[in-house]
């Protein structure tokens, strides 16, 4: 089945604690990217990566990193997390930049 | 419509009527579009999508309008189900990036 999966789907931690989100997809996509979803403030776009070794900036960047070594995968880090982070990450691929997203189901992330 | 604020913009229609859903857009020279739905829990879903030198494209029950002159995108929905009741979201394409607006919530009654 087509899918791109998340984990953990929920996660609950400190500030500064580093921590990765995880994502895959199995769909050989060479596009990935990272949202965070906020009430009032929609989806807004993280990072984004076209293809392997290839990741920009989305809109709200400070605070995150990204790394694509494999096509298949995209990781989320935070490296010192901070309350203003707590929101639900999705991850999401599609085969180019101007083609339907495939979205994750989400990652529910608190920082206490 | 879409708009600024803590609260979405909602839509409540009764089963079997026709519901649409408008956005606005920024930016004039964004190429492409799409509509997506996202039910409470999950993550967003592909719905429809169109390409900027068009003006109306349909999908099975669905119809995306597109006005350019007035940056103007709208989802239509033809014989809206429970199953539609969901937030929509419109999104254009900006370089790499999707921009999504904020969404409106369509609720369905029985």
């Amino acid at each position: 089945e087509a899918q791109v999966t998340q984990n953990p789907r929920y996660l609950i931690t400190v500030t500064g604690k580093k921590l990765t989100v995880t994502c895959s997809q199995n769909m050989n996509h060479e596009y990935m990217s990272w949202y965070r979803q906020d009430p009032g403030l929609g989806l807004r776009q993280i990072y984004y990566s076209m293809n392997v070794e290839v990741t920009d900036k989305g809109d709200v960047p400070e605070g995150y990193k990204v790394s694509r070594k494999e096509k298949r995968n995209f990781p989320l880090i935070l490296e010192s997390p901070s309350p203003n982070q707590t929101s639900l990450y999705f991850c999401a691929s599609s085969s180019g930049t101007l083609q339907k997203r495939h979205f994750g189901p989400g990652t529910r992330l608190t920082v206490t | 419509g879409e708009s600024v604020g803590l609260h979405l913009p909602t839509l409540s229609v009764q089963e079997g009527d026709n519901s649409i859903i408008n956005c606005a857009y920024s930016n004039s020279a964004s190429d492409y579009f799409i509509w997506y739905k996202q039910e409470s829990g999950k993550g967003p879903q592909f719905i429809i999508d169109i390409r900027s030198n068009m003006d109306k494209r349909q999908g099975q029950r669905v119809t995306v309008l597109l006005n350019k002159t007035v940056k103007h995108l709208s989802l239509q929905i033809a014989a809206t189900q429970p199953g539609d009741s969901a937030v929509y979201f419109c999104a254009e394409k900006e370089g790499g990036k999707l921009i999504f607006g904020q969404g409106t919530e369509l609720s369905v009654k029985p």
